[in-house]
This record gives structure tokens, sequence and C-alpha cells, in this order.
């Protein structure tokens, strides 16, 4: 089992559509949790974190983190066709504050 | 303010040839990283180093060096290429604490092909 689950999509909404992402983790000791967002031939972009159990919005971005459930989620409200990227979910542990584990990523498609 | 930048863009190696991979910040950050990325692998992280001075292994070590040559400069160095490090490599640096370090900020990458 990978530490960190990602569907690899590709996920197709259209034009104002909310996206939805998922994640899970199978390390119950992670503690902090990031979406990066990476457009094709370019490098990660951090766009949320989320440290606690509940919802953090940021704009059009919500992050979910359900620790007993151990998932995280990330919604994109009103999506755009410039939000058509692969979306990475990443954790860390608090044993190994520095380091990140990676999910492989869901590539989103929003179609005009 | 050019945040984290990396040389080369692009390299073509043959086997068995050596070749350095440079990354620096200008953010003052204390922590820096090397990641490759595979295609449906997602980001492994190679080495890192937590402050100047100090480096450890991440996930894929093997066939690997690095140097943190001070608070700004963090190397990646392939001694012996194989096709297996055909890869695109990102460097990335963040600051300290527990929650920041995970708040990194990417170099450009370097693409980098081995026949």
């Amino acid at each position: 089992q990978k530490e960190v689950e990602q569907n690899s999509g590709p996920l197709s909404v259209p034009e104002g559509a909310i996206a939805s992402l998922n994640c899970t983790y199978s390390d119950r000791v992670s503690q902090s949790f990031f979406w990066y967002r990476q457009y094709s031939g370019k490098s990660p972009e951090l766009i949320m974190s989320i440290y606690s159990n509940g919802d953090k919005e940021d704009g059009r971005f919500t992050a979910q983190l359900n620790k007993a459930s151990q998932y995280v989620s990330l919604l994109i409200r009103d999506s755009q066709p410039s939000d058509s990227a692969t979306y990475l979910c990443a954790v860390s542990r608090e044993d190994s504050s520095y380091k990140l584990i990676f999910g492989s990523g869901t590539r989103l498609l929003v179609r005009p | 303010n050019a945040g984290v930048t990396q040389t080369p863009k692009f390299q073509v190696l043959k086997t068995g040839q050596s070749m350095t991979l440079q990354c620096a910040q200008d953010m003052n950050h204390n922590s820096m990283y090397w990641y490759r990325q595979d295609p449906g692998m997602g980001l492994r992280l190679i080495y890192y180093s937590a402050s100047e001075g100090t480096t450890d292994k991440g996930e894929v070590p093997n066939g690997y060096n690095v140097s943190r040559l001070n608070k700004r400069e963090f190397s990646l160095r392939l001694e012996s290429a194989a096709p297996s490090q055909t890869s695109v490599y990102f460097c990335a640096s963040s600051d300290t604490g527990l929650l920041l370090a995970g708040e990194q900020f990417f170099g450009p990458g370097t693409r980098l092909t081995v026949l």
C-alpha cells in the first residue's frame, strides 16, 4: 500500500462546476497536509496547507481534513479551464517533519 | 528575488558519465531538498538538508550524492549515470519549523536523459 494514494484521473468537469479531489494516507502519525498544483512541464506550486481536522477555505479552494478516516480532499469551486493541471497531495509526519511524502497526483481537466 | 534556481535546464548524458545539478535559493530558507519525478510515480525525495551543514538520505538516494555548499546552495551529483536515472529533477527549499517545512518552494526543474 502506498503511503499517499490519489486517483490518477483524469477527472473531467465542466467549467463552473465543483471539482473534488481526494487523497488517502496510510500513516496515522501524519500531521501536516498539503496540496500542490503542477501544470504540464512546470514545477509544483503550493496552493493549500491544512493542519487540523475540518475545512480551510482560500478563495475558490477548500481543503478538508479527516484524520480519523485518514483522508484529505481539495474542492475547487467555479472551476476554470486554467485550473486544468495535476494536483499533488503531500503529507508530513511528526517524526520526520522535514520530509514530505507525495501522492502520484490527480490530473484535472476543466472543459470550457 | 529569483526564488529557487536550477542549472542546467536540460542535460543528456551517456551511461557512466558524471554530472552535478546546481540549485540555489535566495529566500534565506534553512531547508533544501532534491526530488525526482517520473511518470506515474509522483515526486520522490532523493536527499534533503534540514539546515546548513547537514544532509540526510530520502526515499531513493542510491546513485546520488549531495553537498550543502552554504545556506543558499545545494548540489546533487551523479557519479556514474545510469538509464534508470533518466528523470526530471526538482530542487526545493522551505523555512524551518514543524509546520513551515512542508510549505516548499520548487525550482523549475532539470530534465535529464541518460542514454
